[in-house]
């Protein structure tokens, strides 16, 4: 079984600079979560989607980040314009569903805002 | 205060040892999860439990609902289980889905 696949790996980028990330959950993984992890601390939950609709968005910092989930399937996070603190590995995870199950997590993308 | 705490932050110990992390979280929770995260970034779940104990080879993981409290244990501990260990409670919302508030994790180091 394929596990979650995130691009890029790597991304180094100047600030007020936009990027984008990709994710590519295991099918048939309903669930998709994006998070933030910075250096030193647990991951922080910025969206979770149900097939296309989101179902918590309440820590994304919606002015700057946004994020799409079209078919449900494949789902893009963006960034725009980036900030210093914004540099951290953003970490893709999905799931079978809603609740109590098994997150299965990429191996994130890390980013450096310069 | 964070709704969860893990200790020690850090953790050296050398080949051979019995390994315990602990977590203590201040909620009311639908499951809690350890996962292991080795340097690179990739995370992998090892347990979700709601009551009780789970063990997986040398991986053993409890937990006490009345006192908020869960321990990982690593027995026969070896230099390939040095990695970050994460505690992460599942806090169901009102529309049913479960939100994972994760702890700032454990950093084992196991020495040859």
């Amino acid at each position: 079984e394929a596990g979650v696949a995130q691009s890029p790996r790597y991304k180094i980028i100047e600030k007020r600079q936009s990027v984008a990330f990709w994710c590519n959950p295991i099918s048939g993984h309903a669930t998709l979560y994006w998070y933030q992890q910075i250096l030193g601390q647990g991951p922080k939950l910025l969206i979770q989607f149900q097939n296309n609709g989101v179902v918590d968005d309440s820590q994304l910092p919606k002015d700057r980040f946004s994020a799409e989930r079209l078919k449900g399937v494949d789902s893009t996070l963006k960034i725009q314009p980036a900030k210093l603190e914004d540099s951290a590995v953003y970490l893709c995870a999905s799931s079978v569903a809603l609740a109590k199950n098994i997150q299965y997590f990429g191996a994130g993308t890390r980013l450096s805002v310069l | 205060k964070n709704e969860v705490e893990q200790s020690p932050q850090n953790l050296t110990a050398q080949e051979g040892e019995f390994i315990t992390i602990n977590c203590s979280y201040s909620v009311g929770i639908s499951a809690l999860h350890w996962l292991q995260q080795h340097p690179g970034g990739g995370i992998v779940s090892l347990f979700m439990l709601s009551s009780g104990k789970k063990k997986h080879g040398r991986l053993i993981a409890t937990i006490n609902i009345q006192e908020k409290h869960s321990s990982l244990h690593i027995t026969a501990s070896h230099p390939r289980d040095s990695a970050v260990y994460i505690c992460a409670v599942g806090l169901l919302t009102q529309g049913g889905s479960e939100k994972l508030v994760f702890g700032k994790g454990t950093k084992l180091t196991v020495n040859p």
